[in-house]
């Protein structure tokens, strides 16, 4: 029972151009969103998050929406870079305890 | 101010062992979280230490257990491994205010992992 959904395994950008990943999750429950980010051999590094009450959410070249009514979210990278090449997990935290429910990521690979 | 480390890096057991990872939290956290993370998937939630007591646990049968410190060091202890049980384990700390309620998930910061493979 997957209840954050990631159905991009992969996905190739050229650099300069935008970056689009996205994410679908099934629990009305969650109420705060992130990303993460992680390369090889490394943990997932925190990179961007929104709150349920938001729809958009935005730090320098990384913004985020979230569509409650469709429970999706996506991260957009404008303009992609070669280092923005990593694994791209989305996750759902759970207020209730710090629980926090990741999807199965999505490869990026920004070409130069 | 150091990170999250995760000691070892990679270890090999065979079926029915024990192991026990370790974890030392980045300075001024309070709070561990372990995730398993299989081949091709995301991490998945093990459970979570708060002053030394379990503070929520994901679907894991009990012979996954853990112990959290005085120092906010924590222990991830598999008993009777399965060759399932093969992944890469990540610990996070958190700061967690004394209410017992935390900041949202953004303030978990991964330690690096350690590998482990059941044969």
């Amino acid at each position: 029972d997957q209840q954050v959904k990631q159905n991009s395994p992969s996905l190739s950008v050229q650099e300069g151009r935008i970056s689009i990943l996205n994410c679908d999750y099934t629990n009305s429950m969650f109420d705060y969103f992130l990303w993460y980010k992680k390369y090889p051999a490394e943990g997932p590094t925190f990179l961007i998050s929104i709150s349920s009450i938001k729809d958009k959410n935005e730090d320098g070249r990384f913004t985020v929406f979230l569509n409650k009514s469709a429970k999706h979210l996506s991260l957009h990278i404008v303009p992609s870079q070669p280092g923005d090449s990593a694994v791209y997990f989305c996750a759902a935290y759970d207020r209730g305890y710090q629980k926090v429910t990741f999807g199965i990521g999505t490869k990026l690979q920004v070409i130069p | 101010e150091t990170g999250v480390t995760q000691s070892p890096t990679h270890l090999i057991k065979t079926r029915g062992q024990q192991v026990t990872l370790r974890c030392s939290s980045q300075s001024g956290h309070n709070t561990v979280s372990w995730y398993q993370q299989a081949l091709g998937q995301g991490p998945q939630f093990i459970f979570q230490y708060y002053r030394e007591e379990e503070n929520g646990r994901g679907n894991f049968p009990p012979r996954f257990s853990g112990l959290q410190f005085p120092n906010y060091s924590s222990e991830l202890n598999v008993n009777a491994l399965e060759l399932d049980d093969s992944a890469l384990y990540l610990c996070a700390s958190s700061w967690v205010f004394p209410s017992g309620r935390g900041d949202a998930g953004d303030t978990q910061y991964f330690g690096p992992g350690t590998r482990l493979t059941v044969l």
